[in-house]
């Protein structure tokens, strides 16, 4: 079973920010929290990941709480493009592998 | 493009039959895993070869097997294929330390 805990489905206006929460209360100090989404019928592409500390890269911002139970993918503007099935995924392994993938939160952009 | 090829993007097989699903690695990947994702659902870990070894298990039965070369291309082999292994099948590679998964495109297997 996934470790993690998402809402179903979101909806964002297009050039909006799009704040996707993630509950992973029973995360180990050695685990990192990853996020990948699908567009659909497509493979998943990686997003971004951290273990504690905020991370920021050219796609999105990861806000991680400090007791890390729960964490928020940031997309600043969205845009159609960013219509997908997202997904917080919590793992020990830290080649990146082994994913445990839960049903994810499918996020509609809307014009 | 993640540099990750799968081969064939579809197949129809009949139930009892086995089949053989192809992924091409990026360059200079030595990990490579196995998904597969049935409709409406998340993909499913089904194992991981590092440097032509299993390493690394989900709960799928042995008649799933897979083989990793030294080039690290890979392959999936399903044996005595049943209706609920349709599903999209999903290859992805990473370097050994590095912690960003690239995954291919999938094959898409229909089981009737």
């Amino acid at each position: 079973d996934a470790k993690t805990t998402q809402p179903p489905s979101m909806d964002c206006a297009e050039g909006r920010a799009a704040n996707l929460p993630c509950n992973h209360s029973t995360i180990s100090g050695n685990e990192y929290v990853y996020w990948y989404r699908q567009i659909h019928s497509q493979g998943p592409q990686y997003i971004i990941h951290g273990l504690k500390n905020n991370e920021t890269n050219e796609m999105a911002s990861l806000i991680i709480t400090e007791d890390r139970k729960s964490s928020t993918l940031i997309l600043p503007h969205a845009t159609l493009r960013d219509t997908a099935v997202y997904y917080c995924i919590v793992t020990a392994d830290n080649y990146g592998q082994n994913f445990v993938f839960g049903p994810g939160t499918r996020l509609s952009v809307l014009p | 493009e993640t540099g990750v090829t799968q081969s064939p993007t579809h197949l129809i097989k009949t139930r009892g039959q086995q089949v053989t699903l192809r992924c091409s690695s990026q360059s200079g990947h030595n990990t490579v895993s196995w998904y597969q994702q049935a409709l409406g659902q998340g993909p499913q870990f089904i194992f991981q070869y590092y440097r032509e070894e299993e390493n690394g298990r989900g709960n799928f039965p042995p008649r799933f097997s897979g083989l990793q070369f030294p080039n690290y291309s890979s392959e999936l082999n399903v044996n005595a294929l049943e209706l609920d292994d349709s599903a999209l099948y999903l290859c992805a590679s990473s370097p050994r330390g590095n912690t960003e998964a690239f995954f291919g495109q999938g094959t898409r297997l229909t089981v009737v």
